[in-house]
């Protein structure tokens, strides 16, 4: 059974860099095509995919967030860990990591199937 | 970057009654190498995470009642729930996983009439 659960603050001031947790189970960076990603989603707004890692150390970032995003993980403790430098109010919402789907019959990605609880971050002075 | 637009943006169902979802995608989620639609569909409720219901357009997942059932090809896809159960309601989004952006639909929310 994979399960995944955020961890980090909740509260942020303006400009700080803002570190989030990810510890997962059920699964393993040692195996091909496992790919662990972080999702916000501002309150009453649509999910928005933030980053992604893969087993192979592959990392993907949301274009408009790159330079301020930063993923990686620890395969000992199975964690990932996302940092966002200079936060702003805009950046409040909810922080989800998820597990994406890997379809072995084709070698090809696929969608976040488990999900964490996810983690309330609030942005303000 | 691709466009996900759903509709309606949200939509009041009879118990038992149907229920249908619009996704329309700006370009096309099929993907050349194993002619499959990467699109999914998920179920959130309040307080809750996504969760996940259909994966390459139509694949039900592991779980989920058959009373879900996703289709549609290229660019234009739904989501059916057939009779709709107290317990479906919720917001539900389509998201693109062809593109690096994986984009989420803007969502449907789904009352009981």
């Amino acid at each position: 059974q994979i399960t995944l659960k955020e961890s980090g603050p909740t509260l942020v001031k303006p400009t700080q860099t803002l570190t989030l947790t990810c510890t997962f189970s059920g699964f393993s960076f040692s195996t091909t095509g496992v790919g662990v990603g972080w999702i916000r989603q501002p309150p009453g707004k649509a999910p928005e995919w933030l980053a992604l890692i893969y087993w192979d150390d592959d990392e993907r970032y949301r274009p408009s967030l790159k330079s301020r995003l930063t993923i990686t993980k620890d395969t000992s403790k199975n964690q990932v860990a996302l940092t966002m430098t200079n936060m702003t109010p805009a950046d409040t919402g909810t922080y989800y990591c998820a597990h994406r789907q890997y379809h072995a019959d084709s070698g090809t990605g696929g969608a976040f199937d488990i999900w964490g609880q996810g983690t309330v971050v609030t942005v303000s002075s | 970057d691709i466009v996900m637009t759903q509709s309606p943006d949200s939509l009041a169902v009879s118990l038992g009654e149907r229920a249908t979802i619009k996704c329309k995608s700006s370009q096309s989620l099929l993907y050349d190498s194993d002619n499959k639609n990467y699109l999914a569909w998920y179920q959130q409720k309040p307080g809750q995470p996504p969760r996940l219901l259909i994966y390459r357009a139509f694949t039900r997942e592991s779980g989920v009642p058959d009373r879900f059932s996703g289709s549609g090809f290229g660019t234009d896809f739904t989501l059916t729930i057939s009779r709709l159960q107290a317990e479906d309601v919720a917001v539900y989004y389509c998201q693109e996983y062809y593109s690096t952006l994986r984009t989420f639909g803007g969502g449907t929310k789904v009352e009981i009439k």
